[in-house]
């Protein structure tokens, strides 16, 4: 399935290390979001971007600053990192930013912090 | 009170077995309702959306019920295939926002034996 990619799958790094997660939808959507996944919690959602414009920023820490270049590509980017970052991170896509537009989920990047 | 609210099992159902899971929502302003479907380290992926009237999708049926702000899904005669988490989403919007903010339960875990 390739309607929304995530690279890379997997990702360990040091807590004084940068990395970037990349997303990318080939759906033609116009709304993409971040979503962090922790064993034994709900899916939170961290970020939102409707025709490239953040449109939510659901209290994140500032050591994850997302970035969207155009309606297909997301990235979020990682410095300094803490341990109870560790998670799955989703990626999503919508047609729009109706309510009862679908949301389609990419694979997502499982986060280890050393 | 958790916005989203699932039993998060696990159930464990023979094959063949009929399995409900119940749902409950607290912002009686929420607009659109959904059944996710995630397979063990996979994304979530739409199984069916909820209609105020009912509907039913082949072996499933969803219901919601916007007085008690309850939302069900059905499984009838289980196949092995159906072993996943079944996650409750809730749309809304946010913060009187225009985002479209999907709210996710912890998911519920179907075992389903052979």
């Amino acid at each position: 399935e390739t309607g929304v990619t995530q690279t890379p799958r997997h990702l360990v790094m040091g807590m004084t290390n940068k990395k970037s997660l990349k997303c990318e939808q080939h759906l033609g959507h116009n709304a993409m979001y971040w979503y962090k996944q922790s064993a034994k919690k709900p899916l939170e959602l961290m970020f939102v971007y409707n025709f490239k414009e953040q449109t939510e920023n659901n209290s994140v820490p500032s050591r994850f600053s997302p970035e969207c270049p155009n309606s297909s590509h997301l990235f979020l980017h990682l410095h300094t990192l803490q341990p109870e970052d560790s998670a799955l991170y989703l990626c999503a896509s919508s047609q729009a930013m109706g309510l009862a537009y679908e949301q389609y989920f990419g694979p997502g990047t499982r986060l280890t912090v050393t | 009170r958790k916005e989203v609210e699932q039993d998060p099992g696990p159930f464990n159902v023979p094959e063949g077995a009929t399995v409900a899971f119940n749902c409950t929502y607290s912002n009686s302003a929420s607009q659109s309702f959904f059944w996710y479907r995630q397979d063990c380290r996979k994304e979530p992926k739409l199984l069916m959306s909820v209609y105020s009237s009912g509907n039913e999708d082949g072996r499933f049926t969803a219901q919601l019920n916007r007085a008690s702000q309850y939302i069900s899904l059905l499984i009838r005669d289980s196949k092995l295939s159906d072993s996943a988490t079944y996650l409750c989403v809730v749309n809304g919007r946010s913060g009187g926002g225009a985002t479209n903010k999907l709210i996710f339960g912890t998911g519920t875990l179907l075992a389903v034996q052979p």
